[in-house]
């Protein structure tokens, strides 16, 4: 399958500083890639749609400001968790579908644990 | 949107067998799918049906009804590492994919 890395996969940081979390896909190009949220022992929530060369789409009751997605590059989109409160604290996974396969399925970085002290 | 139901928890002892329900409700169905993830890690694909029936893949089969909104996802012989959380997931004609809660299958020796 088509491989999808993120990076880094933990990180902590102080209440009210910024952390980036990347997305790359590694052996394909993706126009498209799709960010997570889990909280412990929940589902995944979609965050937003990421697109390569415009603006990112983002779900209802997702703050656009505060969580800025950036989708440079067929391969990159990046996600800034702005001004971080404990309350953003969470599992962070991107996602991107490789068109070569007839499924259409979504792969799956490994994930980012955000804790914000 | 979604309204994507399955249960919570399931039990089941190795080598048996385990049948893990999903009930959607959507708008613009596109395909349903079926992952595995065990804890602190991302899911991993399991399966996928788009039209009516059983798709048979090893130890794991998973069967879709659209009329009636309903798939399941069955686990075969199961083994200890199977122990893990199972996501039904409904894709829409925007191919977005919203999950539903997870189902927690624990497998005992």
């Amino acid at each position: 399958g088509a491989v999808v890395s993120q990076h880094p996969s933990w990180v902590i940081c102080k209440s009210g500083t910024s952390v980036k979390i990347e997305c790359r896909s590694l052996d394909f190009q993706a126009t498209t890639m799709f960010w997570y949220r889990q909280f412990p022992k929940q589902s995944l929530m979609l965050m937003a749609t990421s697109n390569e060369g415009s603006k990112a789409t983002y779900e209802q009751g997702v703050e656009k400001d505060k969580f800025l997605i950036n989708h440079a590059s067929l391969t990159l989109s990046t996600l800034t968790v702005t001004s971080a409160h404990p309350e953003d604290s969470s599992f962070y996974i991107c996602s991107a579908r490789e068109l070569r396969w007839d499924t259409g399925e979504l792969f799956f970085g490994e994930g980012s644990r955000l804790t914000v002290l | 949107g979604q309204n994507i139901d399955q249960p919570t928890e399931m039990t089941a002892t190795e080598g048996a067998i385990v049948q893990i329900n999903c009930t959607y409700q959507t708008s613009g169905f596109n395909g349903l799918f079926w992952y595995q993830q065990h804890a602190g890690e991302a899911p991993t694909f399991l399966s996928y049906n788009v039209l009516d029936g059983l798709e048979e893949k090893g130890r794991f089969s998973s069967f879709l009804s659209r009329s009636k909104g309903y798939s399941y996802l069955l686990l075969k012989e199961l083994q200890m590492k199977d122990s893990a959380s199972y996501l039904c997931a409904v894709r829409d004609s925007d191919y977005k994919l919203s999950f539903g809660a997870g189902t927690t299958v624990t497998v005992r020796a």
